[in-house]
């Protein structure tokens, strides 16, 4: 149990298009969801915690307009990046929580490698 | 805010041995302290978790010590194996649990040679 998917794995895109990601929870329904970006050899940077039905808490130094979130259901949250850059490309990972799992443990996604050219 | 440190070297060691990984915080003491595992390219697995006061914990070969008066917490993984090498994070969660924010230290990359 406790499985969390992203789509896409891999994107490539142009410099000033924007591009969504998708977390899903498959079998359980997530309270909580966050959001992390990863650079090459590197730590996990939390970018933003998404509550279902509420706007999501950024990080300091995080821009809300360039990074959307939407907590649409229990089991969804996306991410899209907006008018991407170069200095976007990172790996995203998305992770999820549950009261009825004890809350304090944070299930993650695969993770997806963005690439803007 | 919180600090957290963990050994930024590579940790090579001989298949059968023990790995001990260390995990320093500064600050405040969390209310938990997690390990995670994380394969090139993938996402953090979730290993084991220890409350601030618990002292050790265990999951078949894992291992997990927590001292809050040294601010540190070991991972000791026994009986090494080659499938055990990828990046070890620890991360913690404040007192407050506010909006159940991990933060994570950078994590060091076990190599278990065969």
């Amino acid at each position: 149990g406790a499985v969390v998917s992203q789509h896409p794995s891999r994107v490539i895109c142009k410099s000033g298009t924007s591009v969504k990601i998708e977390c899903r929870s498959l079998d359980f329904q997530a309270t909580t969801m966050f959001w992390y970006r990863q650079f090459p050899k590197k730590s996990l940077m939390l970018m933003a915690t998404s509550n279902e039905g509420s706007k999501a808490t950024y990080e300091q130094g995080v821009e809300k307009d360039k990074f959307l979130i939407n907590h649409a259901s229990l089991t969804l949250s996306t991410l899209t990046v907006t008018s991407a850059h170069p200095e976007d490309s990172s790996f995203y990972i998305c992770s999820a929580s549950s009261r009825d799992r004890g809350s304090y443990e944070q299930y993650f996604g695969p993770g997806t490698r963005l690439t803007v050219t | 805010s919180q600090k957290i440190e963990q050994n930024s070297e590579a940790l090579n060691i001989q298949e059968g041995k023990t790995a001990t990984l260390t995990c320093n915080y500064t600050n405040y003491s969390p209310a938990y302290l997690q390990w995670y595992r994380q394969d090139p390219g993938r996402g953090p697995v979730f290993l084991l978790l220890i409350r601030e006061n618990e002292k050790e914990k265990r999951k078949e070969r894992l291992k997990v010590t927590f001292d809050t008066t040294l601010k540190q917490s070991l991972f000791h993984i026994t009986a090494s194996q080659p499938a055990d090498s990828a990046t070890y994070l620890c991360a913690l969660l404040p007192p407050e649990a506010a909006g159940n924010k991990l933060t994570f230290g950078g994590g060091t990359r076990v190599l278990v040679k065969p």
